[in-house]
């Protein structure tokens, strides 16, 4: 099965920083998708990215798409404490979604 | 819009028991997947459910066995509880045109907390 791997697998940042997670993958894909999970909560949906699209954005968020290098990065620009989470990136194609250990983002206000 | 919701939320049972952990998909949505995340890990898939037909596997027993109803409901089944089944399940509705589909958005519910002493 497809599995990304995100990098850091931590990383903390100062509120209005801006912070950058990272997803490498081995196989091919339709698309890859970003979520969020608060902890003990269930995941979010933030961003879906198809494999023809090499940037997209939603707010805050900016989602980089190479497939040839066969990874994506998430940036989250003037991160605020609420952005505090777990993200994970998941892969998308003849597979179920797989998602990775996830990046934990903590924002210190 | 009603969203993915999930019964119990918390739930302790003893090694070797049975439990049904329920989940209401999200209005018009017919996919129902389930996920198993242990603490610190990311989310394993143990299966998926199409218009009522599992319509994919992880790496899981037969001991975990599923359903979903025709109005798109699903239970998660695990027979003869190991302690390494403690874990948050997870619970995720999606939409897809035909044959299930791996590419739709997942809506997730929070979970139920499983806990085997």
């Amino acid at each position: 099965s497809q599995q990304g791997e995100e990098d850091p697998q931590a990383l903390s940042i100062q509120e209005g920083e801006n912070a950058t997670m990272n997803c490498s993958y081995k196989t091919s894909i339709n698309n890859l998708q970003w979520y969020r999970q608060n902890s003990g909560r269930g995941l979010v949906h933030l961003i879906l990215i198809r494999s023809n699209e090499r940037e997209k954005h939603s707010g805050r968020l900016r989602v980089t798409l190479d497939t040839s290098k066969k990874s994506s990065s998430l940036l989250i620009t003037a991160s605020r404490a609420a952005d505090t989470a777990s993200y994970f990136c998941a892969l998308s194609g003849n597979t179920p979604l797989v998602f990775g250990k996830g990046t934990r983002l903590s924002v210190i206000a | 819009e009603t969203g993915v919701t999930q019964s119990p939320t918390h739930l302790i049972k003893t090694r070797g028991q049975q439990v049904t952990l329920r989940c209401s998909s999200q209005s018009g949505h017919n996919t129902v997947s389930w996920y198993q995340q242990a603490l610190g890990q990311g989310p394993q898939f143990i299966f998926q459910y199409y218009r009522e037909e599992e319509n994919g596997r992880g790496n899981f027993p037969p001991r975990f066995s599923g359903l979903q109803f025709p109005n798109y409901s699903s239970e998660l089944n695990v027979n003869a509880l190991e302690l390494d089944d403690s874990a948050l399940y997870l619970c995720a509705s999606s939409t897809a045109k035909q044959g299930g589909s791996y590419n739709s958005p997942l809506h997730f519910g929070n979970g139920t907390r499983l806990t085997v002493t």
